[in-house]
């Protein structure tokens, strides 16, 4: 499997404050993605990068951004958190050519 | 625009039994299809992967799927159930752009004793 690492695991914060959650893989891939996970929902997009320095935006990108300055580094913020991002947080590179993506752990983030 | 639908959001089985998890997909494009499986405070781990070739896939833990393209469905089966297969699967399906995914909503299977 791929070597994605998620941190924090676990982060309780007050709405107003940043937040920065940091992915990290060691594989190599070139595309990266953060997604949250709510119950009935399932995982819904929040950002992906295709590159260094190159980023785009999904489903749910409203709050949130992102940076990525090396190719094992992606870093997701939340500038000013609010309860309704309270949620599960996840981290995945893909493979090529399977186009398979790798997940990591996971964040848990309660915004109160 | 891609969709995945699962069919049951909660699935249970009895321990032995067959395993039938259902996934449908809607896409434009030669699809490629996939089976996630997440633990409890677990991410998602793959267990199988359709790109090209052979429509019936063979994944990890005694997993299969059948890519049926005339039905647009993208079934999960095991054969006979165990307890460790207690556990959230998704499907998901390449987006038309050919890079990222588009999941359904999750299935939870229960293993029964």
């Amino acid at each position: 499997d791929a070597g994605i690492t998620q941190s924090p695991r676990h982060k309780v914060t007050e709405t107003g404050t940043p937040v920065t959650l940091r992915c990290h893989q060691t594989e190599n891939h070139r595309y990266m993605y953060w997604y949250r996970q709510d119950p009935g929902h399932g995982l819904r997009l929040i950002h992906y990068s295709y590159g260094v320095k190159d980023t785009d935006k999904g489903e749910v990108s409203d709050g949130y951004s992102v940076s990525r300055s090396k190719t094992e580094d992606f870093l997701l913020t939340l500038e000013s958190a609010t309860s309704s991002q309270t949620s599960v947080y996840f981290c995945a590179s893909k493979q090529e050519p399977s186009r398979a993506q790798h997940f990591g752990d996971g964040t848990r983030l309660s915004i109160l | 625009a891609q969709s995945v639908t699962q069919l049951g959001s909660h699935v249970s089985v009895s321990e032995g039994a067959l395993v039938l998890l259902r996934c449908n997909y809607s896409s434009s494009v030669p699809p490629y299809l996939f089976w996630y499986v997440q633990y409890p405070n677990q991410g998602l781990q793959l267990l199988l992967k359709y790109t090209t070739g052979a429509t019936l896939v063979k994944g990890i833990n005694g997993f299969e799927a059948e890519f049926k393209k005339s039905e647009t469905s993208f079934h999960l089966t095991k054969p006979s159930a165990h307890m460790s297969d207690a556990a959230e699967y998704f499907c998901a399906v390449i987006d038309n752009y050919g890079q990222n995914f588009v999941f359904g909503p999750g299935t939870r299977l229960s293993v029964l004793p």
